[in-house]
């Protein structure tokens, strides 16, 4: 099983500052299979990027994402107020299965 | 619009069953594997397994294996989760979620959640 690790785990930004939050995998694995999801309090996940660096219909720009292998990065350019929550990386492996990092949490400053 | 509805917040006993729904609108609901994740108070995302509606093929995580079911009527492009007999530790708010198609693997849309409380 691949084990997804983020970092860092708290974020404390400013609106308009660049938030860059990292997904490490255990073992190597397609960039095909990698997703980010944003997920504000009491509201479902979102899903932001799939294919490791293509974002889902309607995500503003100000989201890109990038990484392969085992290192894969989400990067949001100027934060906005409504960008402060969680975001997990997720991935599918074979079998199948599907693992989440634990999550960032993104936190005005 | 493609759209998840799940059933509402459910408050049970140890012990007891439970089976709560997610109905699919806005797509061929046979054509889309549905998957299920589960979120502790306060924690991160599990993926528990995911059904294909058209044939009822399903898969578990080895880490729900036997401890719930998921299953689906087409008819009803409704898909399920139960337990047999719950426990404290399966408090948590279960999400439904539509999978990708084609070379990618995703989830989207998700439902909104059914928030199910077990407590004696």
């Amino acid at each position: 099983e691949i084990v997804l690790t983020q970092s860092p785990g708290t974020l404390s930004l400013s609106p308009g500052e660049r938030a860059t939050l990292s997904c490490r995998a255990s073992q190597s694995f397609s960039s095909s299979y990698l997703a980010w999801y944003q997920q504000k309090p009491g509201q479902a996940p979102r899903l932001l990027i799939y294919g490791a660096s293509i974002r889902a219909t309607g995500i503003p720009d100000r989201f890109s994402a990038s990484g392969s292998v085992t290192d894969f990065t989400l990067t949001i350019s100027r934060l906005e107020p409504d960008d402060f929550a969680v975001y997990y990386c997720q991935q599918y492996g074979s079998s199948p299965e599907y693992t989440f990092g634990q999550g960032t949490k993104l936190e005005i400053k | 619009e493609v759209q998840l509805v799940q059933s509402g917040a459910e408050v049970k006993k140890p012990g007891e069953s439970l089976k709560i729904s997610c109905k699919g609108s806005g797509y061929r609901f046979t054509d889309y594997w549905i998957g299920w994740v589960r979120q502790m108070p306060g924690k991160g995302l599990e993926w528990m397994g995911i059904i294909y509606p058209g044939d009822s093929d399903t898969r578990y995580s080895p880490s729900f294996q036997g401890q719930v079911t998921i299953s689906a009527d087409k008819s009803l492009s409704t898909a399920y989760l139960q337990w047999s007999r719950l426990k404290a530790s399966d408090t948590a708010i279960y999400y439904c979620a539509r999978h990708s198609s084609g070379p990618y693997n995703w989830f989207d849309p998700w439902g909104q959640g059914t928030l199910v409380t077990v407590s004696s």
